[in-house]
């Protein structure tokens, strides 16, 4: 298996494009969740899904759109990018759905610069 | 809502001796979930350990261990025979009972001094 694959791994965007970041699990996770890292603030969830056209809202939604038309794929838009969007994007993947208890698995991250 | 505090930024530990983590845990919920996650500087997450709320037995995976106390909201990370290896920022994380969606604390930088 090649677990959460994330693509780009690193990605520079002016300010107003907007983008797609892609994640992708083989593992037939019903869960899925994208966070974002902030130097000093740990990780924060952005949006999550508890299966195929499933998603809400995490802690920091804004400026951010997700889709499920697949278990495999969980792709984040980027609307219009702006600075305060530079950030590494890690997309994660667990079992179950309403357990709480599993291991999420993670990808390795998209470090994403906006100038 | 629930909130995890790790108030160390930064620790360090000689090679071969022991470190203990701290971390918090405000929720409350009585059905919850704790994790260590450890993110070396290759950026990848990797779950170091697992402790279930409702068990009263700490969680122990070889050289890690977890101190418990759940009246105290405390789970702290004890790391035994330190190896160059462990360098890494750990994350102290938790879930509600019944969702999958992670909270996590600001981290703490381990150094390991060889």
């Amino acid at each position: 298996n090649a677990g959460v694959t994330q693509t780009p791994k690193f990605q520079v965007l002016k300010t107003g494009q907007s983008m797609t970041l892609q994640c992708a699990q083989d593992m037939n996770h019903e869960y899925m969740s994208w966070y974002r890292q902030d130097p000093g603030m740990g990780l924060r969830l952005i949006h999550y899904s508890v299966g195929a056209g499933i998603t809400d809202q995490g802690e920091v939604p804004n400026g951010y759109n997700v889709s499920r038309s697949t278990t495999e794929d969980f792709p984040l838009r980027l609307l219009s990018a702006a600075p305060s969007q530079t950030s590494v994007y890690f997309c994660a993947s667990s079992y179950t759905r309403t357990s709480g208890r599993e291991e999420q698995y993670f990808g390795p991250g998209t470090r994403l610069t906006v100038t | 809502a629930q909130t995890v505090t790790q108030s160390q930024p930064e620790m360090s530990v000689q090679e071969a001796e022991t470190v203990t983590l701290s971390c918090t845990y405000d929720t409350s919920e009585s059905d919850y979930y704790l994790f260590w996650y450890k993110q070396p500087p290759s950026r990848q997450m990797i779950l170091v350990i697992r402790q279930e709320a409702y068990k009263q037995q700490n969680a122990t995976e070889n050289r890690f261990s977890v101190n418990f106390q759940k009246a105290a909201k405390s789970f702290s990370l004890k790391i035994s025979d330190s190896q160059l290896g462990d360098a890494a920022m750990y994350f102290c994380a938790g879930t509600q009972g019944g969702s999958e969606k992670l909270v996590f604390g600001k981290g703490t930088k381990l150094t390991v001094n060889p």
